[in-house]
């Protein structure tokens, strides 16, 4: 069963301050990392792909890949409330295109 | 373009009833997907279609089926509804190419 496993939280982080989300993976064959962004009642949105080792900044958001690690993490700097969502981790693997999605982290930014 | 679109928004069965959840997009994506998200939970996929005609079982197919006869449209049927089928179904799009899967706004549906 290939997983992918992230802190449920809250993280609860002041206005203006960074965020940081972890996340590992079991399929070390795997390729390419997103980050999605779930209001609640609402459907997931694409935020950030990953596909090498290292850092991708976009904006506000960073997310870092580390593979021999396993690991992929998402840093939100200059975090405001409407940052407050749930953040899931989607990997994919080597078998076709499918997503195996983490369970979230719930983030809560605070004024 | 609408995008993903499915229906119903909300929906509650009675246990041993059945349904059909539709999805459709318009953008002429082949690959198509059914998720479900229990609260708290991450997405977990229950169907994933590749084109017209062609379907294969997620991680979670069990109690579901689903068909794909045009490219645009994907339900996924519910036999015989269970509470363990509580959820909230989300249905999805991709190209193959690029990186994005396009999610529909999702079902609630519940069980009882």
């Amino acid at each position: 069963q290939k997983e992918v496993e992230q802190n449920s939280g809250p993280l609860s982080v002041p206005e203006g301050a960074i965020a940081s989300l972890n996340c590992t993976y079991s399929d070390r064959g795997s390729q390419s990392f997103f980050w999605y962004r779930q209001y609640s009642g609402k459907s997931p949105e694409l935020i950030m792909s990953i596909y090498s080792n290292g850092d991708k900044e976009d904006g506000r958001f960073t997310a870092q890949l580390n593979k021999a690690s396993q690991y992929v993490s998402l840093l939100i700097r200059d975090s405001q409330p409407s940052d407050s969502a749930t953040y899931l981790c989607a990997v994919k693997g080597t078998a076709g295109n499918k997503l195996t999605f983490g369970g979230g982290t719930r983030v809560l930014v605070k004024p | 373009n609408a995008g993903v679109t499915q229906t119903p928004k909300f929906r509650i069965l009675k246990i041993g009833q059945s349904m059909t959840l539709q999805c459709a997009q318009d953008m002429n994506h082949n690959y198509m997907y059914w998720y479900r998200q229990d609260p708290g939970m991450g997405l977990k996929l229950i169907y994933y279609s590749v084109g017209a005609g062609i379907t294969d079982k997620g991680e979670v197919p069990n109690g579901y089926n689903v068909s794909r006869s045009t490219t645009e449209d994907f339900p996924l049927r519910l036999e015989l509804a269970a509470p363990s089928q509580t959820s909230v179904y989300f249905c999805a799009s991709f190209s193959g190419q690029g990186h994005e899967q396009y999610f529909g706004p999702g079902t609630r549906l519940t069980v009882t």
